[in-house]
């Protein structure tokens, strides 16, 4: 099992510019979400869903579009990048989001916009 | 927004030395994860605590769900480079939404 793959690794961005984070996951989870970590300030959920179909918003939405049409895949999509949105990206999946699963992160994106 | 707090921030100790690092809320959680994170990686789960006092022990390291439900605590015996990471607290309310605490950037000198 490769678990929770993400792509890319490092991406440059100017401002204005569109571009979509890959997150896929070989574990049959029904739970995925996206994360974002800027230093101070831990982990805050940009999307998650629960199923294929079903999405919903986190804590810190704005700017993000969510998709997932299969159980592996949850892309996020950044419509118009902003330099606010300079930060490392992380995708995570579990079984079923309960509070005592075990999530499993991938090695994360590091984008940065200028 | 329901907050998970997390003290100290920043540790740096000498190998062999004890620790410990807390995680605090002012809402009451079923249940609470330690996640540990190393440069470059995403987090790994430590733990998972359900149950008001519980203590469990991952070798050298001991994590107590306090008796109220509010907060927990992580303890390092005889600590040792490798522990060296961003200790991270996760809670979900009950939405949902795993919310993660701001981490304990733990530095072991050797």
């Amino acid at each position: 099992n490769a678990g929770v793959t993400q792509t890319p690794k490092f991406q440059v961005l100017k401002t204005g510019q569109s571009m979509t984070l890959q997150c896929a996951q070989d574990m049959n989870h029904e739970y995925m979400s996206w994360y974002r970590q800027d230093p101070g300030m831990g982990l805050r959920l940009i999307h998650y869903s629960v199923g294929a179909g079903i999405t919903d918003q986190g804590e810190v939405p704005n700017g993000y579009n969510v998709s997932r049409s299969t159980t592996e895949d949850f892309p996020l999509r950044l419509l118009s990048a902003a330099p606010s949105q300079t930060s490392v990206y992380f995708c995570a999946s579990s079984s079923r989001g309960t509070s005592t699963d075990t999530q499993y992160f991938g090695p994360g994106t590091r984008l940065t916009v200028l | 927004t329901q907050l998970l707090e997390q003290s100290p921030q920043f540790l740096s100790i000498q190998e062999g030395e004890n620790l410990t690092v807390y995680c605090n809320s002012s809402s009451v959680f079923s249940s609470l994860q330690w996640y540990r994170q190393e440069p470059g990686e995403g987090p790994v789960l430590l733990v998972t605590v359900v149950t008001g006092g519980e203590v469990k022990k991952l070798k050298r390291l001991t994590f107590q769900f306090g008796d109220a439900r509010k907060d927990s605590s992580l303890h390092i015996t005889a600590a040792q480079p490798g522990d060296t990471g961003l200790y991270l607290c996760a809670v979900n309310f009950g939405n949902e939404k795993l919310t993660f605490g701001t981490g304990t950037r733990l530095t072991i000198i050797p």
